[in-house]
């Protein structure tokens, strides 16, 4: 069975500290990894990875895929208090169908900011 | 710029009674979809509709029924509420299930509690 799995599960850094989150998997027909913040409600949309060692950067925060040994990494530097949240990682798939249907995520990375 | 619209935002419901969560989007998304989130265990797919007309079960389906009015609404049903059913619901839309070509949106999402 497919799957997504993200570690740490959760992580306390204080601010102004650099901090690596990481998401591997094992999934079929995989199409694109894509990172997600999750504040107190809705996910929203971080970054969409297709291809490897190609970084993704947007601020503070980048990722990068290898799609060879099948993870990717997600990092924050120079951290803030509002980076606290759950960071959920999610592979997509090509093709649909099936009980998980087209996206896989994985629990989710809790990060905690200290002040 | 409503994006995706979830009601109620908070529900308790007595073991046994139903209720409709509501969903809707104005993006013109052809694929919907309904989460679960419960702590540690990430977001679970309940029912996906990849197009109007056509919905198909996700991992977790048991106990919900869903109903793709038009292409902009997208309800989930639980016919006779459990405890097991206490959890946070998301509703999500995406132009195609293929979400490498385009990001997903999440609406705000409902806590529903089942005593």
């Amino acid at each position: 069975e497919d799957k997504v799995v993200q570690s740490p599960l959760s992580l306390v850094v204080h601010e102004g500290d650099t901090v690596t989150l990481n998401c591997s998997y094992e999934v079929t027909n995989f199409r694109s990894l894509l990172w997600y913040k999750q504040e107190k409600k809705a996910p929203t949309f971080l970054f969409m990875l297709t291809s490897s060692g190609i970084e993704k950067k947007s601020g503070r925060l980048s990722s990068i895929l290898d799609k060879k040994e099948l993870f990717s990494i997600l990092n924050i530097t120079a951290t803030q208090t509002g980076d606290s949240a759950v960071y959920l990682c999610a592979v997509d798939r090509v093709g649909y169908g099936g009980s998980q249907g087209n996206l896989i995520f994985g629990k989710g990375t809790k990060l905690s900011v200290k002040p | 710029n409503a994006g995706v619209t979830q009601t109620p935002k908070f529900q308790v419901l007595k073991t046994g009674q139903s209720m409709t969560l509501q969903c809707a989007q104005d993006m013109n998304h052809n694929s919907m979809y309904w989460y679960r989130q419960d702590p540690g265990m990430g977001l679970r797919l309940i029912y996906y509709s990849a197009s109007e007309g056509t919905t198909d079960k996700g991992e977790v389906p048991n106990g919900y029924n869903v109903s793709r009015l038009n292409k902009r609404e997208f309800s989930l049903r639980l016919e006779s509420a459990a405890p097991s059913q206490t959890s946070v619901y998301f509703c999500a839309s995406s132009e195609t299930l293929f979400w490498s070509r385009a990001e997903a949106f999440f609406g705000q999402g409902t806590r529903l509690t089942v005593v």
